[in-house]
């Protein structure tokens, strides 16, 4: 079945980059995502891939996608304390329907020194 | 900006008793979704309904559980006879194209 897979910590000191690495296995890919989970709290959807892009830049957040290699990464700029979190990396085939669930990998712990 | 709410957002119970965990999508979505995570562990799909019917469930989503929409709002999982390690973290998403989530309910059976 479909895999997704994620380093379990990245430390990171306050005011450099965070690349936070995802590698996939299912080709059929379409929709990958980033969400963000702090302590306690839900999964905030920050930022999505279609499969036909290479790079997506929202802000202090930039998304690669390299579809050859099934990789995936997620850049944050300036790397501030409020960024500490579990950062998820999901894809779905979004076979057309809709309906298809995602899968998740096991989450990246971002640790923020000062 | 709407958002997906879910209540209650914690649920103790009694091992082999019924839990509704409720959620209200997003009202201008037409999938919604139900996923579990248990504590330390990743995200797992259980389901996805459309049309008022399931489109999608995981090996996960076994005979205790069931998902209605009763009404134009709100949309529900019910897990019957609760086992302990039903005890999770359940969160709701909907989705015209991409999935939004909600707080989650943390389940506990006892």
């Amino acid at each position: 079945g479909e895999d997704v897979e994620q380093s379990l910590f990245l430390s990171v000191r306050e005011g450099d980059s965070s690349v936070i690495n995802c590698t996939y296995t299912d080709s059929s890919s379409t929709y990958l995502y980033w969400y963000k989970q702090e302590p306690g709290a839900g999964l905030q959807l920050l930022t999505y891939i279609f499969s036909n892009m290479d790079m997506k830049q929202d802000q202090r957040l930039t998304v690669l996608l390299n579809k050859k290699d099934k990789h995936l990464s997620l850049r944050i700029a300036d790397t501030q304390t409020g960024d500490s979190a579990i950062y998820f990396c999901a894809e779905t085939p979004y076979s057309g329907g809709g309906a298809d669930g995602l899968t998740f990998g096991k989450g990246t712990h971002l640790i923020i020194q000062p | 900006e709407p958002e997906v709410t879910q209540t209650p957002s914690h649920q103790v119970t009694q091992m082999g008793q019924e839990v509704i965990l409720r959620c209200v999508p997003i009202s201008n979505h037409l999938y919604f979704y139900w996923y579990r995570q248990i504590l330390g562990q990743k995200v797992e799909f259980l389901v996805s309904f459309y049309n008022n019917e399931i489109s999608e469930k995981s090996e996960i989503f076994d005979d205790q559980f069931s998902v209605e929409r009763p009404d134009g709002s709100n949309f529900t999982l019910k897990i019957r006879s609760t086992k302990l390690e039903d005890s999770a973290m359940y969160f709701c998403a909907s989705s015209e194209g991409v999935q939004f989530f909600g707080p989650g309910t943390r389940l506990t059976v006892l």
